[in-house]
């Protein structure tokens, strides 16, 4: 079956640096979202992954392993705003669905 | 702005009593989906459509239905609500079917 998962929940100080880590099975893959969500509110599209490798983007950078079928985002510099879910999200198929991860909780503490 | 237009933002119904939510983007995007969001249970999604007249169950279309006349409209119609449609609905919408731009979501509550 398709899955993915991801830590429910993590802590993390202000200023610091963490890691968030996606895990998938699926078949016929097409990428590797990551999305931000703050409660109540939509979700803010962070990263794009297709090939393996680093994608850098200021504070938010996202690692793909095609072949282990990982991911992780890493925040750096962490602000208080970036308390938020973060939703892992592999495209699938020849329609490009969606298939998502719960998503991790972070708290980021003063 | 770039941007996709959901209504309402919150909406109490009562149960068998039809609703529609509606959905426009203005990015001529051809791909659009609907999904909604419960606690423990994340984003699950309920219908898309892949163009103009196009459209396909996602993985809970029980008690939904779509419609795809234009390429910027993607409403929801729910016919009969029932209490267990209670949820956060997002409407979503992608040029290739890569990076979806999300609506604000609708808060809906059938009592």
């Amino acid at each position: 079956g398709q899955n993915i998962d991801q830590p429910t929940e993590m802590t993390a100080t202000e200023g610091a640096i963490v890691q968030i880590n996606c895990t998938y099975q699926t078949s016929g893959f097409n990428g590797l979202f990551w999305y931000q969500q703050h409660a109540g509110e939509a979700p803010t599209f962070l990263s794009y992954n297709v090939l393996d490798g680093l994608e850098e983007k200021g504070r938010f950078s996202s690692f793909l392993s095609r072949s282990k079928g990982y991911s992780y985002l890493l925040l750096k510099e962490l602000q208080m705003k970036d308390s938020a879910s973060y939703l892992c999200a592999v495209s699938a198929g020849n329609n490009r669905k969606l298939i998502w991860g719960l998503g991790t909780s972070l708290a980021v503490n003063p | 702005e770039a941007q996709v237009t959901q209504n309402p933002r919150y909406l109490i119904t009562v149960t068998g009593k039809k609703l529609t939510v509606t959905c426009s983007q203005n990015m001529n995007h051809e791909y659009m989906s609907w999904y909604r969001q419960d606690p423990g249970l994340g984003l699950r999604q309920i219908y898309y459509s892949m163009n103009v007249e196009v459209t396909d169950k996602g993985d809970v279309p029980e008690g939904y239905k779509v419609s795809r006349k234009e390429k910027r409209n993607f409403p929801l119609i729910l016919e009969s609500p029932s209490p267990n449609q209670t949820s956060l609905y997002f409407c979503a919408s992608s040029q290739t079917g890569r990076g979806y731009t999300f609506g604000s979501g609708t808060r809906l509550t059938v009592v």
